[in-house]
């Protein structure tokens, strides 16, 4: 039972263009999300969270996005830079407790591709 | 800034071989946790320890064992490896169990041919 699904295995835009990274979960406990981002060979780094209390938080050129009645999220990137190009994992963790409680449970990541 | 240390980064082993995976954390940080990432699967709980001396099991634990050696040590060892078993293993730690952000290691490639 995939609890936090991304379905888009991959996404390729254009320099200085928008990316957006969906994400959508099932268990109605997250109340934390989170989203990583990885390079070839390295371990995912945190890039930005949001609390279920907010429905938006912004970063610098990222902006996540949650929708809690859709139970789902997304990530915006603008504007993007070949930089960007890696995986993006989004995350899920039930800060107020339930069987989730304290573990980050992963999407299968999408790979962003960004053209110059 | 060393933050979380794995070793080693590449072992390759035959079915049925042991092994442990080391991993050390130099945040002060109490709960580490060890993940595998395999192609499509995104990353899996395999076990977690949420403070010094408290190991429990995550979502993918079977084949595995774990010691929460001190607040800075967590290993995982493979007692008979099988093939099923390759795959990148993730040590991370947090802050606590309930802090959200985790910081990662840079992985251990593992192939049990």
């Amino acid at each position: 039972d995939q609890q936090v699904k991304q379905n888009s295995p991959s996404l390729s835009v254009q320099e200085g263009r928008i990316s957006i990274l969906n994400c959508d979960y099932t268990n109605s406990m997250f109340d934390y999300f989170l989203w990583y981002k990885k390079y070839p060979a390295e371990g995912p780094t945190f890039l930005i969270s949001i609390s279920s209390i907010k429905d938006k938080n912004e970063d610098g050129r990222f902006t996540v996005f949650l929708n809690k009645s859709a139970k789902h999220l997304s990530l915006h990137i603008v504007p993007s830079q070949p930089g960007d190009s890696a995986v993006y994992f989004c995350a899920a963790s039930a800060r107020a407790g339930g069987t989730s409680y304290g573990k980050l449970t992963f999407g299968q990541g999408t790979i962003l591709t960004v053209h110059p | 800034n060393a933050g979380v240390t794995q070793t080693p980064k590449f072992q390759v082993l035959k079915t049925g071989q042991s092994m442990t995976l080391q991993c050390a954390q130099d945040m002060n940080h109490n709960s580490m946790y060890w993940y595998r990432q395999d192609p499509g699967m995104g990353l899996r709980l395999i076990y977690y320890s949420a403070s010094e001396g408290t190991t429990d099991k995550g979502e993918v634990p079977n084949g595995y064992n774990v010691s929460r050696l001190n607040k800075r040590e967590f290993s995982l060892r493979l007692e008979s490896a099988a093939p099923s078993q390759t795959s990148v293993y993730f040590c991370a730690s947090s802050v606590d169990r309930g802090a959200g952000e985790l910081f990662f290691g840079e992985g251990s490639r593992l192939t049990v041919l």
